[in-house]
C-alpha cells in the first residue's frame, strides 16, 4: 500500500516555507524524498533512517517520526527552483529491503 | 562520470508486438529497478533486481518482463503490448539499502 502524502498541491510566494507530510499504514525502514520538475526524472533529496540517521542535500530538511511512521519535508524560503512534484516512499524492509513504493506526490508552485 | 541511460527516449508501437526497453547504468550498483509513472497514479513497480542473474516482480508486473546478465544492464521487455502499456517509464538504480535511488530520464511509450 503506497505512502498518503498531503497537501495535494501547494503555491506559495516565493521566500514562504512550506511542509508536505508522508504517512504509511505500514512500518518503514527508511523514508526517501525526491523531486520531479515536468518532463524530467524525479531527483533524490533525502532519506530518512529507522533510528534517526538522516542523509541528503540540499537547504531542505525532513523528519520521520517512527512511531505514527509519518514523515514530514520541510521547504523553507523558498525558491522559484523548489517547484515540482515532491514524492515520499517507503522501503519497507525485510525481503523489500531497497524496494521502494511511492507516494501520490505533492504539486509545489513557487510564484515570484 | 557515472551515468544512468535509457533508450529510445520515445516509441510508439502497435497492440501485440513485443517491445524492449533498455536501461544501462555505468554506476556499478548492485539494484536497478523498473517503474511506470501514469496521471494519478504516481510511480509504481513492474520488476526489480538485486544483482546479476536475480529478478523479481513488483506490484504491476504483469504483460512484462526483465533479465539481468550483468551489472549494468536491465533491460524491461513487453510481451506483448497493450494500449494499458501507454506509460512513461523509469529505469532506477541504487548502491544497496539506505541510499537514494538514481533514475534515469525515461521512456514514453505509446502503444496504438
Amino acid at each position: 500500500q503506497q505512502p498518503v502524502q498531503s497537501p495535494q498541491a501547494v503555491i506559495l510566494r516565493e521566500g514562504e516555507d512550506a511542509v508536505i507530510n508522508c504517512s504509511s499504514s505500514k512500518a518503514l525502514y527508511s523514508v526517501h524524498w525526491y523531486r520531479q520538475k515536468h518532463g524530467e526524472a524525479p531527483v533524490f533529496l533525502m532519506i530518512l533512517l529507522k533510528g534517526g540517521e538522516q542523509k541528503g542535500h540540499e537547504k531542505i530538511s525532513a523528519s520521520f517520526n517512527e512511531k505514527k511512521q509519518q514523515s514530514s519535508l520541510y521547504l523553507t524560503a523558498s525558491q522559484l527552483s523548489y517547484s515540482g512534484t515532491y514524492f515520499c516512499a517507503g522501503d519497507a524492509g525485510g525481503t523489500s529491503y531497497g524496494k521502494l513504493t511511492f507516494g501520490q506526490g505533492t504539486i509545489l508552485t513557487v510564484h515570484p | 562520470d557515472a551515468e544512468i541511460t535509457q533508450s529510445p527516449r520515445h516509441k510508439i508501437t502497435e497492440t501485440g508486438r513485443q517491445v524492449t526497453l533498455a536501461c544501462h547504468q555505468t554506476w556499478n550498483h548492485n539494484n536497478m529497478f523498473w517503474y511506470r509513472q501514469d496521471l494519478g497514479h504516481g510511480l509504481r513497480l513492474i520488476h526489480y533486481s538485486y544483482g546479476v542473474q536475480d529478478t523479481n516482480k513488483g506490484e504491476v508486473s504483469d504483460g512484462y518482463s526483465v533479465s539481468r546478465s550483468n551489472t549494468e544492464d536491465l533491460p524491461l521487455t513487453l510481451e506483448s503490448a497493450a494500449s494499458s502499456q501507454t506509460s512513461v517509464y523509469f529505469c532506477a538504480s541504487s548502491p544497496s539499502r539506505g541510499y537514494g535511488y538514481t533514475f534515469g530520464s525515461g521512456t514514453r511509450l505509446t502503444v496504438v
